[in-house]
């Protein structure tokens, strides 16, 4: 079956400018998280998404959003673009969410987004 | 809060030598633990996972038990291969937060022919 799907792969933007990224999770899946993958701060969690509620934010400012689609499709979106955004966005997709703690996430391939 | 702490790499192994990972984390509660592996260009793929204390995890060779006494989930392989070469993460999962992952720094694993 179908994986987790991330579009762009690669994108270029300069600062200030404002950038849409798209996953499409597994089908049947209800939850898709993102996260923000730099050498210098590793993986963080930016949000997650279960029925078309976010469910947990991470710290981040609030340039960056989300939202999730009754297909259970995701965005995340980041206004006013700095340099440091520069990182990899990974999307990842779930069945459920919370309960047992022991959900397995399937990750996309990822959006490499640079900022000039 | 919730954290991971891994071993700086790079690790650099020849073929076939033993390998280990150590990570240990910090969670109130009882968290679920994982080691999430990531090839060059490529997302984070699922290792293996162990949900409870005393739970081995196992998978393509490798394997962690999750300590609950050092609070550790350390990674192991008999034998590795070039092919293993990638960067290892090490993940916790607490119940409170959904399917929020904290993740360690990442061990990079280079294995020599």
């Amino acid at each position: 079956k179908a994986g987790v799907t991330q579009t762009p792969r690669y994108l270029i933007k300069t600062r200030g400018q404002q950038v849409t990224l798209s996953c499409s999770p597994i089908s049947g899946h209800r939850s898709v998280s993102w996260y923000q993958q730099t050498p210098g701060q590793g993986l963080q969690f930016l949000f997650e998404y279960f029925s078309e509620t976010q469910r947990n934010k991470g710290n981040f400012p609030g340039r960056f959003s989300g939202r999730q689609f009754s297909n259970s499709r995701s965005e995340m979106n980041v206004s006013t673009l700095e340099l440091g955004d520069s990182a990899l966005y990974l999307c990842a997709s779930s069945l459920r969410t919370g309960e047992s703690g022991a959900n397995v996430l399937t990750f996309g391939a990822g959006s490499r987004l640079t900022v000039l | 809060g919730d954290s991971v702490t891994q071993m700086e790499g790079p690790v650099t192994l020849s073929e076939e030598a033993f390998l280990t990972i150590n990570c240990t984390y910090t969670a109130t509660g009882y968290p679920s633990l994982f080691w999430y592996v990531q090839y060059p260009g490529e997302g984070l793929q699922l290792l293996l996972k162990a949900t409870k204390a005393d739970d081995k995890g196992s998978n393509k060779g490798f394997e962690a038990t999750y300590r609950k006494e050092t609070t550790s989930f350390h990674l192991e392989k008999g034998s590795v291969q070039v092919s293993d070469s990638a960067v290892y993460f090490c993940a916790l999962m607490s119940r409170e937060y959904g399917n929020k992952l904290v993740f360690g720094a990442g061990t990079i694993l280079r294995v020599k022919s």
